[in-house]
């Protein structure tokens, strides 16, 4: 099946600093979604991105299919933004619904 | 505040014991989910409802049951679980089982099995 690979596995940023964070995957992905999910347990989705750029306030994000990743930007961090960020891809030969999640990149955003 | 509602938040049973997780929607989504997530790990799939009809079953052992009355509701009945199947179980839901359909998730219900 297809693998999902996130880096930085974790990741400590100063308050106000940008960071990017990493999703690779291992073959064409008809579905890619990125989710945060903050120390309580919620889960958020974030975008719909399995090609192109968007951006949403302070985040943004990027999916270049043809070289399978996509980048997660947060610009401007605040400690609201910790937690753990979750890339999920569905491949086209996967089962509809199916959406595979990376390990994840937690995140820690200090005062 | 989360637009899929779950319930319980927390649960605590034991192994002989028979409880039901409760989701319930109302986006007019058609496919509805159950995940489940180990501490520290990624969510795992369990099952898939679409059009209230089962679409996939991870291999999930029979103590788990899932069951969709409606498109609004989603079910999981529990029996006979052991102390490894503790866990945060996740509800979430989509416009349709298909591409350009984002998933939303529900805050979850913390499964204590002693």
């Amino acid at each position: 099946g297809i693998q999902v690979e996130q880096s930085p596995p974790d990741l400590i940023l100063q308050e106000g600093a940008n960071s990017t964070l990493r999703c690779n995957f291992s073959d064409s992905v008809n579905n890619l979604q990125w989710f945060h999910q903050n120390p309580w347990g919620q889960l958020i989705n974030l975008f719909y991105i399995p090609s192109g750029t968007k951006q949403n306030g302070r985040l943004s994000a990027t999916t270049v299919a043809t070289e399978r990743y996509s980048l997660l930007y947060i610009s401007s961090s605040q400690t609201t933004d910790s937690g753990v960020y979750f890339c999920a891809v569905e491949g086209y030969g996967g089962s509809q619904g199916n959406l595979i999640f990376g390990k994840g990149t937690k995140l820690s955003v200090k005062p | 505040d989360t637009e899929v509602t779950q319930t319980p938040k927390h649960l605590v049973m034991g192994m002989t014991n028979k409880k039901s997780l409760k989701c319930e929607q109302h986006m007019g989504h058609r496919a509805m989910y159950w995940y489940k997530q180990k501490a520290k790990k990624p969510p795992e799939l369990m099952f898939v409802y679409s059009y209230e009809k089962l679409s996939i079953n991870e291999s999930v052992p029979s103590r788990f049951s899932p069951e969709c009355p409606n498109s609004s509701l989603l079910n999981l009945h529990l029996h006979a679980l052991q102390p490894e199947d503790s866990a945060l179980y996740l509800c979430a839901s989509s416009q349709v089982v298909t591409v350009n359909s984002p998933l939303h998730f529900g805050n979850g219900t913390r499964l204590t099995v002693t």
